[in-house]
């Protein structure tokens, strides 16, 4: 089983600030991993596949990056909306697993 | 626009059984694998299950193999999941998802969740 490890586990910013979350695998999953964001209460949402892909209504300042076994979800400007757990998810070996998630915190 | 929408969560005592259902809207149910993933409190994501788009293809996690059915009904545009023999680490939030690609696949609309309490 592939396992994704994220860092940090909590990231502290303010608004307009800049974040770079990163996912780590075990083993290559390719370019086949995906970041979800999930906000309290809410179901997960699909922000990114295929490492650089945005899903559909995704804003511009979310952008997926990397191959292999190093994976970067960057932030470029944070709005008060991005306030959220976020999670990458493999899909190259089976069973598809998730990383443990990196919160994103208001500074 | 998509809509999935679980239902038949609840609180149930260890060994018991449930079946939860979801109904879905908004995108053509017999062209896509679906899936299960599920939250306990406070955690992260699990991927459960997953079914084809004909049922010819059925997948389990580990941890719910030979407990846990996966079945669905295109016709009514319904995914089932069955639990039985109900562990208190089964508790958490399940979710109903549409995949993209099968049997591996990214998840890209999620039902708002059916919540199970395992307890005696």
């Amino acid at each position: 089983e592939t396992v994704l490890t994220q860092s940090p586990a909590i990231l502290s910013l303010s608004p307009g600030e800049r974040a770079t979350l990163s996912c780590r695998a075990s083993q290559s999953v390719s370019s086949y991993l995906a970041w979800y964001q999930q906000k309290p209460g809410q179901a997960p949402r699909l922000l990114i596949y295929d490492a650089s892909n945005r899903a559909t209504g995704i804003p511009a300042r979310f952008s997926g990056s990397g191959s292999g076994t190093d994976f970067t979800l960057t932030i470029s400007s944070l709005e008060p909306e991005d306030f959220a757990v976020y999670y990458c998810q493999q899909r190259d070996s089976w069973p598809n697993t998730f990383g443990q998630g990196t919160k994103l915190d208001i500074k | 626009e998509v809509q999935l929408v679980e239902s038949g969560g609840g609180l149930v005592q260890p060994g018991r059984s449930l079946r939860l259902s979801c109904t879905v809207s908004g995108f053509n149910f017999d062209d896509f694998g679906m899936h299960w993933v599920r939250q306990a409190p406070g955690k992260g994501l699990e991927w459960v299950s997953s079914i084809s788009w004909n049922s010819d293809s059925v997948n389990y996690a580990d941890s719910v193999k030979g407990r846990f059915t996966i079945s669905r009904d295109n016709a009514k545009k319904s995914l089932f999941l069955t639990l039985n023999n109900l562990r208190a680490e089964d508790t958490a939030f399940y979710y109903c998802v549409k995949g993209v690609g099968y049997p591996s696949a990214y998840f890209d609309f999620w039902g708002q969740g059916t919540r199970v309490t395992v307890s005696a």
